[in-house]
């Protein structure tokens, strides 16, 4: 399997521009999670999906930022309008289940400057 | 909120030498789990030790989980350049109602050959 696949790997904007990032996951995993990390904060979970549907977004810092996925096979974190604080590695996840002892997969990340 | 903290928050050693990172965390939990990052890499899972286990081996890593102490540790023994990476505890807990992982800050660990 190819793992978790993140596109870009590396995304540099001016500040008020859309910014999306992509994700593909693991085929036949069935919850998907975007976390973003910074050095001050460390790792946080956004958002993350079972079978496609939003289950729990109260890590989305505001509205400016949004998620979707469409089908089982791809996934994207919309920010708009970015602003320099968003600046950040995101990375997308998938696993099998969501639940106590389950491991979840990584992608190699979407580096992102907000200049 | 953050509930596994890694300490220290960076480790120097050379090689061939022992790692011991640690993790204290605040809660009760389920499971605390381990994964490394290599620069500019996503995170990887090492090994996960259950809240009814006291260590666990795998390779050259051994952790511990004192749930009295509400801590655990991760040592790599033998280390290898190939080693020097971004170490992070990750408990696993129920809360709020719903399953929660909660990842610390990391340790990053440097092996000088």
């Amino acid at each position: 399997d190819a793992g978790v696949i993140q596109s870009p790997r590396h995304e540099v904007t001016e500040m008020g521009q859309e910014v999306t990032l992509r994700c593909k996951p693991i085929s036949g995993h069935d919850y998907l999670f975007w976390y973003r990390q910074t050095m001050m904060r460390g790792l946080e979970l956004l958002i993350y999906f079972n079978n496609n549907v939003p289950i729990d977004d109260s890590g989305m810092p505001e509205d400016r930022f949004s998620a979707k996925m469409p089908n089982a096979s791809f996934s994207t974190l919309k920010i708009q309008p970015s602003e320099p604080r968003d600046s950040a590695v995101y990375f997308c996840a998938s696993s099998l289940a969501w639940s106590s002892g389950n491991t979840i997969y990584f992608g190699e990340g979407s580096w992102l400057t907000v200049v | 909120s953050q509930q596994g903290e890694e300490d220290p928050q960076a480790l120097s050693i050379q090689e061939g030498e022992n790692a011991t990172m640690n993790c204290s965390y605040k809660t009760s939990i389920n499971n605390l789990q381990w994964y490394r990052q290599n620069s500019g890499r996503g995170l990887v899972h090492l090994i996960l030790i259950r809240s009814n286990e006291r260590e666990k081996h795998s390779g050259r890593l051994r952790v511990t989980l004192d749930t009295s102490k509400k801590s655990s540790s991760l040592l790599i023994t033998a280390s290898r350049a190939a080693d020097t990476a971004s170490y992070f505890c990750a408990t696993d807990a129920d809360g709020a109602g719903s399953y929660q992982l909660t990842f610390g800050k990391g340790t990053k660990l440097s092996v000088i050959p």
